[in-house]
């Protein structure tokens, strides 16, 4: 079946500077992968997508990069603020229609003042 | 804020009994998905919702079963309640045929003693 891991469960970073967060996949078939940002309390919130024929995709502050000979993809956020802080998820859609996601184990991204 | 409702925000339940959780989904969305989230995890895909239709289910019992209705509201309902099934659930809705994105709600707490 299909997995979704992250390489870390926790990343403390100071505020202004910038993060990476990383996730390995195993499942190659998958055309579409989700970056989530999940506050305490509240529901995953969509962050960035990018499909499979895409290397790179860029947002306000944030980077998605797929490097799928390796079944890699990353987060990268730019000038880290205060309200970055918060539990992150790569997701993939495993049946190819945008919405029956996998996700990993997350990341917990906490910003240092 | 996404526009996606759920019902009730915590709800404490014994061992062997039932529950049933609602969500209203964002407008204009004509799919909804549900997720368990267990404590300190990434959600899991329960089944997906379309047209009155469970289009989608993952590796969970018959004892997970839903719901939704004509306004694409809809429910989840789990039968003889286990202590494994404490965990946050989260629906979360999107448009076929339009942005695959999701939007999820903020959860409901099930507690089971």
């Amino acid at each position: 079946g299909e997995s979704v891991g992250l390489h870390l469960p926790t990343l403390s970073v100071q505020e202004g500077d910038n993060s990476i967060i990383n996730c390995a996949y195993s499942n190659s078939a998958s055309d579409y992968f989700i970056w989530y940002k999940q506050e305490s309390g509240k529901g995953p919130q969509f962050i960035i997508d990018i499909r499979s024929n895409m290397d790179k995709r860029q947002g306000q502050r944030v980077t998605v990069l797929l490097n799928k000979t390796v079944k890699h993809l990353s987060l990268q956020i730019a000038a880290t603020q205060p309200g970055d802080s918060a539990v992150y998820f790569c997701a993939l859609d495993f049946n190819n229609a945008g919405n029956m996601l996998t996700f990993g184990g997350g990341t917990r991204l906490m910003v240092k003042p | 804020e996404t526009g996606v409702t759920q019902s009730p925000t915590h709800l404490i339940k014994t061992r062997g009994q039932q529950v049933t959780l609602r969500c209203s989904s964002q407008s204009g969305h004509n799919t909804v998905s549900w997720y368990q989230q267990a404590l300190g995890q990434g959600p899991q895909f329960i089944f997906q919702y379309y047209r009155e239709e469970e289009n989608g289910r993952g590796n969970f019992p018959p004892r997970f079963s839903g719901l939704q209705f004509p306004n694409y509201s809809s429910e989840l309902n789990v039968n003889a309640l286990e202590l494994d099934d404490s965990a946050l659930y989260l629906c979360a809705s999107s448009l076929v045929g339009g942005s695959y994105e999701q939007y999820f709600g903020p959860g409901t707490r099930l507690t089971v003693t």
